[in-house]
């Protein structure tokens, strides 16, 4: 069956720290890709998504994430997080012949100032 | 609207009531989706309307859940004879529908509680 694996389910980290979290899929074929966020109390919103051309794809609040074919992998990334990134992070796929997203079991990401 | 919109915010019954959930997709997207989000199974994906097609209900968990969209838009999710274990948020989420731009919108959900 098709999943999504983020291996990372509570991260802590200070801020000014950097931040990687990691996401893998499984499914051969062609995939469209999205991190999601959801911080306390509000609903989830797209930070970044790829659909195809470059694979490293820059989304809001200064995040990217890489999509690597070869290791079916779509890390997020961050240089450097602040407090108000606090939230949980959700990787999820949507495999090209379907149109349901496929989520991740969630990051839970804590920083402190 | 400027996103989509679902009601009510909290719900809380009795187990063996039924509920009804409602959600208001962004005007002009063909698609809607409800996906439910639970603390033992995270986020699922329930059924999809796409236009006049037939929905896809492959994630339904029983036959106790069932969802309509009226005239393209507006979409109800019921759960019959609800149960403690469909306490869960509720989230509807909208899309254009075009399969090379799939962008889904997500509403704040509905929090349902069942006693």
């Amino acid at each position: 069956a098709q999943s999504v694996s983020q291996h990372n389910h509570h991260v802590i980290l200070s801020e000014a720290a950097s931040l990687e979290l990691g996401c893998n899929y499984s499914y051969g074929g062609t995939v469209n890709l999205f991190w999601y966020v959801q911080y306390p109390g509000q609903h989830l919103q797209l930070l970044l998504k790829y659909f195809s051309g470059d694979p490293l794809v820059k989304g809001i609040k200064g995040f990217e994430a890489e999509f690597i074919k070869s290791k079916f992998s779509f890390n997020l990334r961050k240089p450097s997080v602040q407090w108000s990134d606090t939230a949980e992070y959700f990787c999820a796929v949507i495999p090209y012949n379907t149109d349901k997203l496929i989520f991740g079991t969630g990051t839970r990401l804590q920083v402190f100032p | 609207g400027a996103g989509v919109s679902q009601s009510p915010s909290n719900k809380v019954t009795e187990k063996g009531k039924d509920v009804e959930l409602r959600c208001d997709p962004i005007s002009g997207h063909t698609a809607l989706y409800w996906y439910r989000q639970s603390l033992g199974q995270g986020l699922e994906f329930l059924i999809y309307f796409q236009g006049n097609s037939a929905p896809d209900k492959s994630g339904l968990p029983s036959d106790r859940f069932s969802a309509e969209r009226t005239g393209g838009s507006v979409s109800t999710l019921t759960i019959q004879r609800t149960q403690q274990e469909d306490s869960a948020v509720y989230l509807c989420a909208s899309s254009l529908g075009d399969r090379d731009y799939n962008e889904q919108f997500f509403g704040p959900g509905t929090r349902l509680t069942v006693l």
